[in-house]
């Protein structure tokens, strides 16, 4: 099955610095997906980026399909980015979904 | 606002007890989902429903039981016969059941067994 492998495992940055996290995947996938969980363990939906870029806010996604990779921009940090990032894409045929082990933001003030 | 809840948002357990987790959704979402959450880990599929009276055991159904009378409900039964329950359980829907594609949660419950 596709494997999803996510880097940085942890990442501690300054309020206002940029960062960059990268989700790679083993085999073609028809659609990927970036969520943040929160401290408080909700998960909210980021992008839905089956190819091509992305922005919203100070946050923005590039997936390139061809070469099996999806990184996403977070720039001008700010505490409230703390938490754990995910990428996850679906399996073939049904509907589960394929997650990486999470990137942990740690934005200090 | 159209969104997913899920109830109650934590729960205590005595071992032997069956606790049943709720999740509803307005958004009409055809299918539904379950996933369980351990502290530090990736999420790990219970259940999924693509349509009214129809699931399919995720990777880790064992322990577990489902049911999905209403389109708008998925509810989450633990059962004694799961082995270590204490977890994060998050819900969530996605739009179509015909193809796999965007989901979105519910802020979960945490289950804790005393």
């Amino acid at each position: 099955g596709i494997q999803v492998e996510q880097s940085p495992p942890d990442l501690i940055l300054q309020e206002g610095a940029n960062s960059t996290l990268r989700c790679n995947f083993s085999d073609s996938v028809n659609n990927l997906q970036w969520f943040h969980q929160n401290p408080w363990g909700q998960l909210i939906n980021l992008f839905y980026i089956p190819s091509g870029t992305k922005q919203n806010g100070r946050l923005s996604a590039t997936t390139v399909a061809t070469e099996r990779y999806s990184l996403l921009y977070i720039s001008s940090s700010q505490t409230t980015d703390s938490g754990v990032y995910f990428c996850a894409v679906p399996y073939v045929g049904n509907y589960q979904l394929i997650w990486g082990a999470g990137t942990k933001l740690i934005i200090k003030p | 606002d159209g969104g997913i809840t899920q109830s109650p948002k934590y729960l205590f357990r005595k071992e032997g007890q069956n606790v049943t987790l709720s999740c509803e959704q307005n958004l009409n979402h055809d299918a539904m989902y379950w996933y369980r959450q351990d502290p530090g880990q990736g999420l790990r599929l219970i259940y999924y429903s693509q349509i009214v009276n129809d699931f399919q055991k995720g990777d880790i159904a064992e322990g577990y039981s489902v049911s999905r009378e209403k389109k708008e409900s998925f509810p989450l039964t633990v059962t004694s016969a799961q082995k270590n329950p204490t977890a994060f359980y998050l819900c969530a829907s996605s739009p179509l059941a015909g193809d796999p594609n965007e989901q979105f949660f519910g802020p979960g419950t945490r289950l804790t067994v005393l």
